[in-house]
């Protein structure tokens, strides 16, 4: 059974800190790895795709970066503020059919 | 109107009840999915169809029944639902054939089976 896990479940930082959180899934059969957050009442929206072993992407304040081998990524927040409130997602696609694996997420809250 | 849209936003059935959600994407992809978010859990991919054919079933009870008469229009319709069937449902579609083709979703119908 193929599984993905995101940790922690839920993060609570102050305005200014720097977070970051982890997605671990299997390390065989990779396709690429997606992360997306999901503000509360809104849909999933798409951060990053990324296919390539060491791949590292950037978005504003929001980074990740990805080891096939060992079957991690990783995202980084700078300088959370509260509009990056949201469940941090990331799915494996093992088989470039679309069909992903969801992790559960990261809750993130960011009081100012 | 651009992106995915889905409707209804919220959907309250009762378990005899027959009923569909709908969903439309504006993206030109050919491929859109269906995924369940249950309380507590991962989404959970139901069905996907790449270029108007059904190309996966997650081992989907019959009483969802998805329908996708071309490549910008999908349902899923709901017959004898159970009250664990009550869940979030996202819409979403995507450029297959494109490398690491992100997933674009929609808002969600929000069902609930009495």
């Amino acid at each position: 059974i193929l599984n993905v896990e995101q940790s922690p479940q839920s993060l609570h930082v102050q305005e200014g800190d720097s977070t970051n959180f982890t997605c671990s899934f299997p390390s065989s059969n990779f396709y690429a790895l997606h992360w997306y957050r999901w503000e509360t009442a809104k849909s999933p929206e798409a951060l990053f795709v990324m296919t390539l072993n060491g791949d590292e992407k950037k978005k504003g304040r929001i980074s990740a970066t990805l080891n096939t081998k060992e079957g991690y990524s990783y995202l980084y927040i700078k300088g959370s503020q509260p509009e990056d409130s949201a469940t941090y997602l990331c799915a494996f696609d093992y088989n470039q059919g679309g069909k992903l694996i969801f992790g559960q997420g990261t809750e993130l809250s960011v009081k100012p | 109107e651009t992106g995915v849209t889905q409707t209804p936003r919220h959907l309250v059935m009762g378990m005899t009840n027959k009923k569909s959600l709908k969903c439309e994407q504006h993206l030109g992809h050919n491929a859109m999915y269906w995924y369940k978010q249950s309380a507590k859990k991962p989404l959970e991919l139901m069905f996907v169809y790449n270029f108007k054919e059904q190309t996966e079933n997650n081992s989907v009870p019959s009483r969802f029944s998805p329908e996708c008469p071309n490549s910008s229009h999908l349902f899923l319709h709901l017959h004898t639902l159970q009250p664990e069937d009550s869940a979030l449902y996202l819409c979403a579609s995507s450029q297959r054939g494109q490398t690491g083709g992100k997933l674009f979703f929609g808002s969600g119908t929000q069902l609930s089976v009495l």
